[in-house]
């Protein structure tokens, strides 16, 4: 039993490149949720789903997209990366109904 | 319009004092929850302690403590006797039923000092 994982772990990006950030969880959890975490601004939630076909944007979705196929991926894409996306990305996990969600160890971003 | 909010920014506390960690929240639906996570220098996130808007009894885990007045709309993570694994950043955040997301306060950097 994984919980949540994500890769990659550290990124560098040039402005204007595009890329996916994956996370993957193993506990049949229906809701998926995207955070970004940046110095003094504690952590915003980009995008969230609560099931396989089903997302919905949170407080930043701007400049991110997500898709979710199926109960165990939910990919984050960043389409024309931006040096206000340099953050630290955290994915996360719960069974719908119950209070506790389960976090990924995170994907430190740069962009220059 | 900011729905958590942590007033301080850093906290200095002597060790095996009691820490009071203050989170106020906003919300108009009648069924919400609110949680506590610990972020130590490490980076994970950690939960400690959950309280449900219907719950009539203060949340405890240990020496975490929720202190939940609902009139005040306020939700103070208490920590009991803290020690220097307790120097972290800590969250409030909160999850409203109708649209079942949850957003996260600023966050209080403590630190413990020996």
């Amino acid at each position: 039993n994984a919980g949540v994982t994500q890769t990659p772990k550290f990124q560098v990006l040039k402005t204007g490149q595009s890329m996916t950030l994956q996370c993957a969880q193993d506990m049949n959890h229906e809701y998926m949720s995207w955070y970004r975490q940046d110095p003094g601004m504690g952590l915003r939630l980009i995008h969230y789903s609560v099931g396989a076909g089903i997302t919905d944007q949170g407080e930043v979705p701007n400049g991110y997209n997500v898709s979710r196929s199926t109960t165990e991926d939910f990919p984050l894409r960043l389409l024309s990366a931006a040096p206000s996306q340099t953050s630290v990305y955290f994915c996360a996990s719960r069974h719908r109904g119950l209070y506790e969600q389960y976090f990924g160890p995170g994907t430190r971003l740069t962009v220059t | 319009a900011q729905k958590i909010t942590q007033t301080q920014p850093g906290m200095f506390v002597q060790e095996k004092e009691a820490v009071t960690l203050d989170c106020t929240y906003d919300t108009s639906d009648p069924s919400y929850g609110l949680f506590w996570y610990k972020q130590p220098s490490s980076g994970e996130m950690i939960f400690l302690i959950y309280q449900g808007s219907y719950d009539q009894q203060n949340a405890t885990e240990g020496r975490y403590s929720l202190n939940f007045q609902k009139a005040r709309k306020s939700a103070n993570l208490v920590i009991s006797a803290s020690q220097l694994g307790d120097s972290a950043m800590y969250f409030c955040a909160m999850r409203e039923y109708r649209d079942d997301k949850i957003i996260f306060g600023k966050g209080t950097r403590l630190h413990i000092l020996p």
